[in-house]
């Protein structure tokens, strides 16, 4: 059974920073794309960013509000994925989730999703 | 960035009901597009990728069809369950984008 968990959310000020965490089991992780996607209070969905497999290069992307921000990094040995998030501003509030990438051909769809962890700035 | 719109907004139907949402793309995706439901206090559910192919455990009731920058997300006769919020997604272009939502509730 695949497991997808995140932690490390909770309340911090703007301009600090915070680590989440993201762990995954079930699946072969070294050959995944791992992604995160957060959602603001009662908003829609947002892709933050993604890192590839070692194998298609290990590389990461981001969307642009948090470009230069925010920072994604996997340790393969432990099967874990981690979201490095500075210069946090009030509008990073969300609900942030992991998640698998996965699809033939350009880019990705998400298809193992975990519960998420709530992320508050807020003075 | 692709824009993707979802219209209705909100579709207020009765269970036993046939429900049709649209999303349309800014620019063409070729067949590069998901959907996803998602219930208050859960995360996304995969339902439809690549336009038109259920995910693992998905009912027949939902089907997937369209291509280019116009797809409908059909489900055939609404369930008490499918009452949620559904999302489509493209991911012809980085950035991934998805569209605002159609809210699905009951009449």
């Amino acid at each position: 059974e695949v497991q997808v968990v995140e932690s490390g959310g909770g309340l911090v000020k703007p301009g600090g920073s915070l680590r989440l965490s993201c762990s995954a089991s079930g699946l072969t992780f070294r050959n995944i794309w791992m992604t995160w996607v957060r959602q603001a209070p009662g908003q829609g969905l947002e892709c933050v960013g993604h890192i590839k497999s070692e194998a298609d290069g290990g590389t990461t992307d981001y969307t642009a509000p948090v470009k230069g921000r925010f920072t994604i990094f996997r340790d393969d040995s432990q099967n874990m994925v981690y979201l490095h998030m500075g210069s946090l501003k009030i509008e990073d509030t969300a609900m942030y989730y992991c998640a698998r990438g996965t699809g033939r051909g350009p880019l990705y769809h998400f298809d193992y999703w975990g519960q998420g962890t709530v992320v508050t700035v807020s003075p | 960035e692709i824009v993707l719109t979802q219209s209705p907004a909100t579709l207020s139907l009765s269970p036993g009901e046939r429900a049709t949402l649209s999303c349309r793309a800014s620019q063409s995706v070729s067949n590069y597009l998901a959907w996803y439901q998602q219930k208050p206090g859960q995360a996304p559910r995969l339902l439809i990728y690549d336009a038109f192919n259920r995910a693992t455990g998905i009912p027949v009731r939902f089907s997937g069809s369209g291509s280019g920058t116009d797809f409908t997300l059909t489900i055939s006769s609404l369930e008490p369950e499918d009452f949620a919020v559904y999302y489509c997604q493209q991911r012809s272009n980085w950035p991934v984008t998805f569209g605002p939502g159609t809210k699905v509730d009951i009449k």
